[in-house]
């Protein structure tokens, strides 16, 4: 049973257009939510976080937006550029467990020319 | 400052070998943690070290076994290997400091197949 859940699988967007990923949790002792970015052969990297008393955190091209009650949030990426093609994932904190990190299962992204 | 350092960062073992995966951070972070990544499945957690001394299972356990003497390293035991862990492996550090979080820095992972 995924406890973070996230969609698409993979994705594919061309230059100058909007990538957007969903994620989903149950868990209310999740209480931070941060993105990773992976490029192949690479481990993943922290791209930008959000904490669930905040609705929305920009940086840059990159855009979290969270809904609480929902329990969702969701990356946006701007003006997609064929360097940010990489494998995207979303993940949450466990505040109950030393902050243990679970992640989603991640989305392939393919900026195209 | 080399982060966080894994070797090997290949390996090939038969069924039922044993072998070691090590990881060491020279960043000082209380918090360690070990992943295996497979296609469609994400990074699961295997085992997790909050400090020297201390260590628990996460989602996927079984098969492996940890122990933390520093705070440096955290290396990850495979008892009996078996096809099924057959995966990347990422090891990751960050602090955890009067419940301050930081980001994890992950390692460059290792590649072990079993055959």
């Amino acid at each position: 049973q995924q406890q973070v859940k996230q969609s698409p699988q993979s994705l594919i967007v061309q230059k100058g257009g909007i990538s957007i990923i969903n994620c989903a949790y149950e868990n209310t002792a999740f209480d931070y939510f941060p993105w990773y970015q992976q490029f192949p052969g690479k481990g993943p990297a922290l791209l930008i976080a959000i904490r669930p008393d905040v609705s929305e955190k920009k940086e840059g091209r990159f855009t979290i937006s969270f809904n609480k009650s929902a329990k969702q949030f969701s990356l946006h990426i701007m003006d997609s550029q064929p360097g940010d093609s990489a494998t995207y994932f979303c993940a949450a904190n466990d505040k109950t467990s030393y902050d243990k990190v679970i992640f989603g299962p991640g989305t392939s992204l393919s900026v195209i020319p | 400052n080399a982060g966080v350092t894994q070797t090997p960062k290949f390996q090939v073992l038969k069924t039922g070998q044993s072998m070691t995966l090590q990881c060491a951070q020279d960043m000082n972070h209380e918090y360690m943690s070990w992943y295996r990544q497979d296609p469609g499945m994400g990074l699961r957690l295997i085992h997790y070290s909050v400090g020297a001394g201390i260590t628990d299972q996460g989602e996927v356990p079984n098969g492996y076994n940890v122990s933390r003497s520093t705070t440096e390293d955290f290396p990850l035991r495979l008892l009996s290997a078996a096809p099924s862990q057959t995966s990347v492996y990422f090891c990751a550090s960050s602090r955890n400091r009067d419940r301050v979080r930081t980001e994890a820095f992950f390692g460059q992972g290792t590649r072990l197949t079993v055959v």
